[in-house]
This record gives structure tokens, C-alpha cells and sequence, in this order.
């Protein structure tokens, strides 16, 4: 079974400084989607960042980067220039390559983000 | 907005009661997802419909079921509730069976008590 572990449960942040978000995680299947999903004090679930495991190149959205490093199982995002709205909990998840259907989103406990003013 | 609908967004309820939580997908979605978050399991995956049949099976109980009618809209029915099945039930959906274009609504927060 495939586990996702976030090790950092709260960080706080300097507004417009960079922070990175930690997640690590444990599968056998080399085939594979990651993601990171932010969830602010409104409880919408909203989909940061995702990436092929195919793909060596590290995603990016704006602001938005992650450092994937497949053969550590090593999965962190990278927040540059904070903003107050960053302020949220921030999920990794893993989901396996669909075959034939689909497949459930497997996700870490989550990291608080406070963003400082 | 991310064009999925959740209701109701609060409900209380009493140990061994029945419920029913529904959720409109995007438009032309034919994929419905239901995830549970509680504080101590985190988010966890419950049940996946596609076009009005069932596609995948994550942890749910025996008590819970749901179904995706002709409309796509979908309901989860969680029966003789417990104490610790207070928590939020979010719904998602995607265009196709394949997750990885999953929206979510905002999540109906359920309290037993």
C-alpha cells in the first residue's frame, strides 16, 4: 500500500519570503501522479501543483515549484514570494497510473501554512 | 468556485440516525469521488462512481453507501451513525474515470452527537 507522510505539521512564513513544504512517500509502482492540494480556512480543496512521475522536469505554477526527487521518494513545494492568502493546510497526495478506471488519491496529514504579515 | 455542489454544508445529527449528503459535479463531469476528512484518519478515499456505476472502493463502511443518479448528481447515505463518524465528507468530480482533473466541493461538515 502506498503511504504519504508530511513531516512538518505547522510552518509559518515571512510575507514574500520562500518557504518549502516537505512530503515524502512509499510505493512500489513506478508509474505514479503527485500532488499538492491547499486548503484554506473555507475547506475548498484546491489543486496546487501535480506531477507525472515520468517526468524529470520539476513542475511549476507562478509561484508554485516542487523539487521531485523520484529515487528518494522525495516530493516538497516550494512557495516563493508568501502571500497572506498562502495561509492554508497544505496536502500531498500520491495516486497511482490509472488502468482501465481510476485510481484514489492517497493523501498525507497535511501541513499548517501561516503566512505572517 | 470550482463548480461542484455540495448540501447541506452543516448538519447535526444524533448517534444512530441516518443521513443523506448529496453533491452536484461540474457540468459534464461523469466522475464522482467521496473523500472523508476527520482529525485523526486525515483524508481518506470512500467511493468513486462513473457514469452512474460504481468504479472504485476505498474504506467505507459497511453503514455507508452511495449511488450516482441519471442526472450525475450523487448521494452518500451514512446510516446508525456513530460519535466518530463526525467529520467532513467532501465530494469531487472529474470529466472521466481518470482522477487526476478532480475538482472538490466545499465539503459538507457532518457532527454527530
Amino acid at each position: 500500500a502506498q503511504t504519504v507522510t508530511q513531516s512538518q505539521p505547522e510552518m509559518s512564513v515571512q510575507e514574500a519570503e520562500t518557504v518549502t513544504l516537505s512530503c515524502t512517500y512509499d510505493t512500489s509502482e513506478s508509474n505514479y501522479y503527485l500532488f499538492w492540494y491547499k486548503q484554506p480556512p473555507s475547506r475548498q480543496m484546491i489543486l496546487v501543483i501535480r506531477q507525472e512521475a515520468y517526468k524529470q522536469q520539476n513542475a511549476t505554477e507562478n509561484r508554485f515549484s516542487v523539487n521531485f526527487q523520484k529515487a528518494a521518494k522525495s516530493f516538497s513545494l516550494k512557495i516563493s514570494d508568501s502571500q497572506l492568502g498562502d495561509t492554508a493546510m497544505y496536502f500531498c497526495a500520491f495516486m497511482k497510473q490509472p488502468q482501465g478506471g481510476s485510481e484514489k488519491l492517497v493523501f498525507g496529514k497535511g501541513t499548517k501554512l501561516t503566512v505572517n504579515p | 468556485d470550482s463548480g461542484v455542489t455540495q448540501t447541506p454544508k452543516h448538519l447535526i445529527t444524533a448517534t444512530g440516525q441516518r443521513v443523506t449528503l448529496r453533491c452536484s459535479p461540474r457540468s459534464g463531469d461523469l466522475s464522482v469521488y467521496w473523500y472523508q476528512q476527520s482529525l485523526d484518519q486525515g483524508l481518506q478515499f470512500l467511493i468513486q462512481y462513473y457514469n452512474g456505476e460504481e468504479r472504485a472502493k476505498g474504506n467505507i463502511l459497511e453503514r455507508f453507501s452511495a449511488q450516482q443518479f441519471p442526472d450525475l448528481h450523487s448521494e452518500l447515505n451514512l446510516s446508525s451513525l456513530e460519535l466518530g463518524d463526525s467529520a467532513l465528507y467532501f465530494c469531487a468530480s472529474s470529466p472521466s474515470s481518470l482522477n487526476t482533473e478532480a475538482f472538490f466541493g466545499q465539503g459538507t461538515r457532518l457532527t454527530v452527537v
